[in-house]
């Protein structure tokens, strides 16, 4: 069945450090992808989203760009910040139905 | 944006009791709503699909008579864990859909903040 994959955390990171969180999905059939953010007592929030091969969705920093040829959905960003602690959940959709990885906690300190 | 809320936010509850679990949408009406489980260190996992007005799709593996789901309204989705056992605690979280927005699938799923349960 459809599945995702995600790097397990916890992530640790100083301030200002590159962040790549790995993602790897199954599907039968075409998927769209996304990452979700959690941040501590809230839901989870949209981050950004792909919805065909080398769509790059972008928001707030964090990028990822959609690659069907090694069924990935990377999660990164360049300098992340103390904000950006949270758990980090990729996940896909195919008909109507959402799956989602584990989820990676992040931690950055100051 | 669009807001869903859960209440209660945590509950404990003794053994063979029965836990209800509410999930609205604030400001926006979800024709369709989920209901999904979180275990400790693992995936969210869908156990159903609720459709206003009419019974829920379960998952597989997910027992209906145990995890009654109730969609009543356009803004309220009710789960019952019926006869909960300690193997029922986890985090609940629901997710609506607001038909209204664009179609790209799951980008106009709006998630609750989640529900803890702890059996005791």
């Amino acid at each position: 069945g459809d599945s995702v994959t995600q790097m397990e955390g916890p992530v640790t990171l100083s301030e200002e450090a590159f962040l790549t969180i790995n993602c790897t999905y199954t599907a039968t059939g075409y998927p769209s992808l996304f990452w979700y953010v959690q941040y501590p007592g809230e839901g989870l929030q949209l981050l950004l989203k792909a919805t065909k091969a080398d769509d790059k969705g972008s928001n707030k920093g964090f990028e990822a760009t959609y690659r069907k040829e090694t069924t990935s959905f990377h999660l990164e960003k360049g300098s992340v910040q103390v904000s950006d602690s949270a758990v980090y959940f990729c996940a896909l959709s195919v008909h109507n139905d959402m799956r989602f990885g584990a989820g990676t906690r992040l931690t950055v300190k100051p | 944006g669009a807001v869903v809320s859960q209440h209660p936010s945590r509950v404990i509850c003794k053994s063979g009791t029965s836990v209800k679990i509410e999930c609205r949408s604030l400001d926006f009406q979800a024709t369709t709503m989920f209901w999904y489980r979180q275990f400790p260190k693992k995936s969210l996992m869908l156990m159903a699909t609720s459709n206003e007005g009419s019974k829920a799709t379960y998952e597989q593996g997910v027992e209906k008579d145990k995890f009654l789901i109730n969609h009543a309204s356009l803004t309220l989705s009710t789960l019952t864990v019926t006869s909960a056992h300690p193997e029922d605690s986890s985090f609940y979280i629901c997710s609506a859909r607001e038909p209204l927005m664009p179609t790209i699938l799951g980008e106009t799923q709006y998630f609750g903040p989640g529900t803890r349960l702890l059996v005791l």
